[in-house]
């Protein structure tokens, strides 16, 4: 069975730091997910990530995937307010199994 | 396009009533999803199409039922709510199973009592 952790669960970290999410996942796959959710709303598509050494960008946040290790990482630079929200990573074997999310809050 | 919508927003229900949510596409997506979201637990995929007329069951789905009688459209049911089904309900949909990104909807915030 298709497991998918994230750790850490909970980011509290101050605007203009660096930080890495981790999302380990249990059997092989080879796409990963990355979504973002704001409080009180859906789930929207961040990065989706193809094969092992898969790098991708958007403004602030970094997501690779090593399939190897069975690792994804989204690092966020130099943090800004915007950025706080639950942030999940997603595995696809059959079906999407889904992480149990970061909750990130940037702080002034 | 409208994308993933998803009807109703709130409901609340007393133990033992039963109810439908409705998701609608209009993206032509052959697939399907029925997500539920628990705090600290991520998505669990509760029922899936892969294409009008045809169901399966994901990882919970006890007290469900669905149907997807119109390409278009995908219908969760609940037969008689338990407060274990208080829940944020996701509609999701994409072209052709899991190798495709999954487009999700707005979600159902349910609260049986």
């Amino acid at each position: 069975e298709l497991k998918v952790e994230q750790n850490p669960l909970f980011l509290s970290m101050q605007e203009g730091k660096n930080y890495t999410i981790y999302c380990n996942y249990s059997t092989t796959s080879d796409r990963l997910y990355w979504y973002r959710q704001d409080p009180g709303k859906s789930l929207e598509s961040l990065f989706v990530l193809l094969s092992n050494g898969a790098v991708k960008q958007e403004g602030r946040l970094m997501a690779s995937l090593d399939t190897k290790a069975r690792l994804s990482t989204l690092h966020i630079t130099a943090a800004v307010h915007d950025l706080s929200a639950t942030y999940f990573c997603a595995v696809t074997t059959n079906k999407l199994i889904f992480g149990t999310g970061t909750l990130l809050a940037v702080q002034p | 396009n409208a994308g993933v919508t998803q009807t109703p927003k709130f409901r609340v229900l007393k133990t033992g009533q039963s109810m439908t949510l409705l998701c609608a596409q209009d993206m032509n997506h052959e697939y399907m999803y029925w997500y539920r979201q628990d705090p600290g637990m991520g998505l669990r995929l509760i029922h899936y199409s892969v294409g009008e007329g045809t169901t399966a069951k994901g990882e919970v789905p006890d007290g469900y039922n669905v149907s997807r009688l119109k390409k278009q459209n995908f219908l969760l049911g609940l037969e008689s709510a338990a407060p274990s089904q208080t829940s944020v309900y996701f509609c999701a949909s994409n072209l052709q199973g899991s190798y495709n990104e999954q487009f999700f909807g707005p979600g159902t915030r349910l609260t049986v009592l």
